[in-house]
């Protein structure tokens, strides 16, 4: 059964650069889903972030555009996120998943998240 | 943006209760729902999609249904590993964007 691990720092300062990988474990990154990553504020809702497909075309959050870029690495079976300008906002718990095939309206299959401060 | 309301925020019930949560949304989306749950520590899981369609491996006490603007969530018999949040998602195809409600807090009385 396919499964997904996120990795990264668990700290991070104000204005530096965020960058979280996803494993996909059993599974291939280039399975024809789209895969995306959502994140959870500390008592807050849940948050799209973007989604990448395996040939690396992209769509993001309108809000978070401008400080937002993800990538495929065919290689290491991942992708990864990037988001700059980090504030304490950005404070949350950052969950990949991945999106069903064929219906990419819904995600059928989540990581465990990894709890991202942003903290000086 | 097309946005989402939940219905309760948050609901106390006991074991083997009917339970029943409700998502708006601002405008009609047709079917184009799912529902989640999250519980702490452990990664989301899909329940529903296309607001009546059950995920593979979903206990069957779960259901869904609505269409347009209005859309439920029912277990029928809640059970004690059912304490969780629940939340609803939609899709907007232009620009393409995901957006979830606020969620639905379940917990047992």
């Amino acid at each position: 059964q396919m499964q997904l691990q996120e990795s990264g720092p668990g700290l991070v300062k104000p204005s530096e650069t965020l960058s979280l990988t996803c494993a996909v474990l059993g599974g291939s990154i280039s399975s024809g889903n789209w895969w995306s990553w959502v994140r959870q504020s500390p008592g807050k809702g849940l948050e799209w972030i973007g989604e990448i497909y395996q040939s690396g075309s992209t769509n993001y959050n309108p809000s978070l555009k401008s400080r937002v870029s993800m990538s495929v690495d065919k290689s290491k079976n991942q992708f990864s996120l990037r988001l700059s300008s980090l504030t304490a906002a950005d404070t949350a718990v950052y969950y990949c998943a991945r999106e069903l095939k064929n219906i990419p309206y819904y995600f059928d299959s989540w990581g465990l998240g990894t709890l991202v401060t942003v903290s000086s | 943006d097309i946005q989402l309301t939940q219905s309760p925020s948050f609901l106390s019930a006991s074991v083997g209760d009917r339970v029943t949560v409700t998502c708006r949304a601002s405008q009609g989306i047709s079917n184009y729902l799912a529902w989640y749950q999250l519980k702490p520590g452990e990664a989301p899981q899909l329940l529903i999609y296309a607001a009546s369609t059950l995920q593979t491996g979903v206990p069957s006490r779960f259901s869904g249904s609505g269409s347009g603007t209005e859309f439920t969530l029912t277990i029928s018999g809640l059970q004690p590993e059912d304490i969780a949040t629940y939340y609803c998602q939609q899709l907007s195809s232009y620009p393409r964007l995901f957006t979830f409600g606020p969620g639905t807090k379940v917990e047992i009385k």
